[in-house]
């Protein structure tokens, strides 16, 4: 079935430093691909999200390009914000019989320190 | 567009008792989902609705769990002869079908602690 792995966390940062949060994926046919954010005590909130291959999505400075060649979706920051703080989930929503739901990695917190 | 509402934001409960989330989707959201998340986890599928038919339910979903949704508006998760083990998030999302189905978006979840 689908599943998504996420880079363990925590991550640990100063303001201002650069971010990636791996993130693969194994899926049949053509997923589409999420990050979500949840702050604490917090529901999730979409931050982006890419539909086919090489498509790049960005939002609040935050990017990710999903590359069907190496099943990826790495989330990526020039420079993080103490209120980036928060844990990050990467999620697929598989293509076909299964496009009614999302499959979620276990999440990555990010700490970022001023 | 006041989002997706879910009520109670916190629940604690005796084991055994009867406990029931409420989840108000986005107004013109056809399709609506239950997802449960434990900590240090990512959330997993319950199950979810097109309208008011029920279309797919996680074998998460034990027979002491039912859902509803009634009128295809809001819907309602029971727990009966709740457990320990039932002591988690229980989300609520919504989201249109179609191509603009693709963003599935997210309350602010129910916490459920059972004592």
């Amino acid at each position: 079935g689908d599943s998504v792995t996420q880079m363990e966390g925590p991550v640990t940062l100063s303001e201002e430093a650069f971010l990636t949060i791996n993130c693969t994926y194994t899926a049949t046919g053509y997923p589409s691909l999420f990050w979500y954010v949840q702050y604490p005590g917090e529901g999730l909130q979409l931050l982006l999200k890419a539909t086919k291959a090489d498509d790049k999505g960005s939002n609040k400075g935050f990017e990710a390009t999903y590359r069907k060649e190496t099943t990826s979706f790495h989330l990526e920051k020039g420079s993080v914000q103490v209120s980036d703080s928060a844990v990050y989930f990467c999620a697929l929503r598989g293509s076909g019989g299964s496009n009614y739901k999302l499959t979620f990695g276990k999440g990555t917190l990010l700490t970022v320190n001023p | 567009d006041t989002g997706v509402s879910q009520d109670p934001r916190h629940k604690i409960t005796k084991r055994g008792q009867n406990v029931t989330f409420r989840c108000d989707p986005i107004s013109e959201h056809n399709r609506l989902y239950w997802y449960r998340q434990t900590l240090g986890q990512g959330p997993e599928f319950l199950t979810y609705f097109q309208n008011e038919a029920q279309l797919e339910k996680s074998r998460l979903l034990s027979d002491r769990f039912s859902a509803e949704r009634p009128k295809g508006s809001f819907s309602t998760l029971e727990i009966q002869r709740t457990e320990q083990g039932d002591s988690a998030m229980y989300l609520c999302a919504s989201s249109l079908t179609g191509t603009d189905g693709n963003t599935i978006y997210f309350g602010e979840g129910s916490w459920l602690t059972v004592v």
